[in-house]
């Protein structure tokens, strides 16, 4: 069975950093594309960043682009995002998600919540 | 970038009735990229139907989808209470995903 678990939200001042990480089991990391989706509070979902399954390619949204980092450790089956330089408007709840077909969002996380506040 | 607007934001329907959600985009869109996916409070999106028109897997076939181009359609046949969410669009360009706004279908 494919699960995503993940760990790592909190509050963080702005300006601070964190790490958020998602424990990947049922499938191999180095096959599939991995995403990390936010949604900010009472608001729509907002792509962030995508990993490809080899591992060779890395994309960000523009509001991110510059802070935030994609990664993965295929020992652990653990995706990561590291976020700096954070902002108010970066607070969310954070999905990482598996891709489907190279296009689609097909498995989910339960979703972290990332407060940035002072 | 391709912006996906949605509309109409909020649909108040009853069930059994038949929902129809659209999706425009701000460029063409191939529908090889297109997807929708229905969201409930408190939970993460669901896949419901990608590539336009196919079902993920486990979706009932009330829930079909359509168009090209532009212009795409969600449509929900004779609405159950569980179909009562937020339901978003979203494609795939370069090296951008992007999702539409939402539309939220509410019990009348």
């Amino acid at each position: 069975q494919v699960q995503l678990v993940q760990s790592g939200g909190g509050v963080v001042q702005p300006g601070g950093s964190l790490r958020l990480s998602c424990a990947a089991s049922g499938f191999n990391l180095n096959i599939d594309g991995m995403h990390w989706v936010r949604q900010a509070p009472g608001k729509g979902l907002e792509w962030v960043a995508f990993l490809r399954h080899d591992g060779t390619t890395k994309y960000y949204a523009d509001s991110v682009k510059g802070r935030f980092t994609i990664s993965r450790d295929n020992s652990k089956s653990t995706l990561y995002v590291q976020m700096d330089s954070l902002r108010a408007e970066d607070t969310a709840v954070y999905y990482c998600v598996k891709n489907y077909l190279g296009y689609f969002f097909e498995v989910w996380g339960k979703g972290t919540t990332v407060t940035v506040s002072s | 970038e391709i912006v996906l607007t949605q509309s109409p934001g909020t649909l108040s329907l009853s069930p059994g009735e038949r929902a129809a959600l659209s999706c425009r985009a701000s460029q063409s869109v191939s529908t090889n990229y297109f997807a929708w996916y229905q969201q409930k409070p408190g939970q993460a999106p669901r896949l419901i139907i990608y590539a336009a028109s196919s079902r993920a897997t486990g979706v009932p076939d009330r829930f079909s989808g359509g168009g090209s181009g532009t212009d795409f359609t969600l449509t929900i046949d004779r609405l159950e209470p569980e179909d009562f969410a937020v339901y978003y669009c979203q494609q795939h360009g370069g090296s951008l995903w992007t999702f539409g706004q939402g539309t939220k279908v509410e019990i009348k």
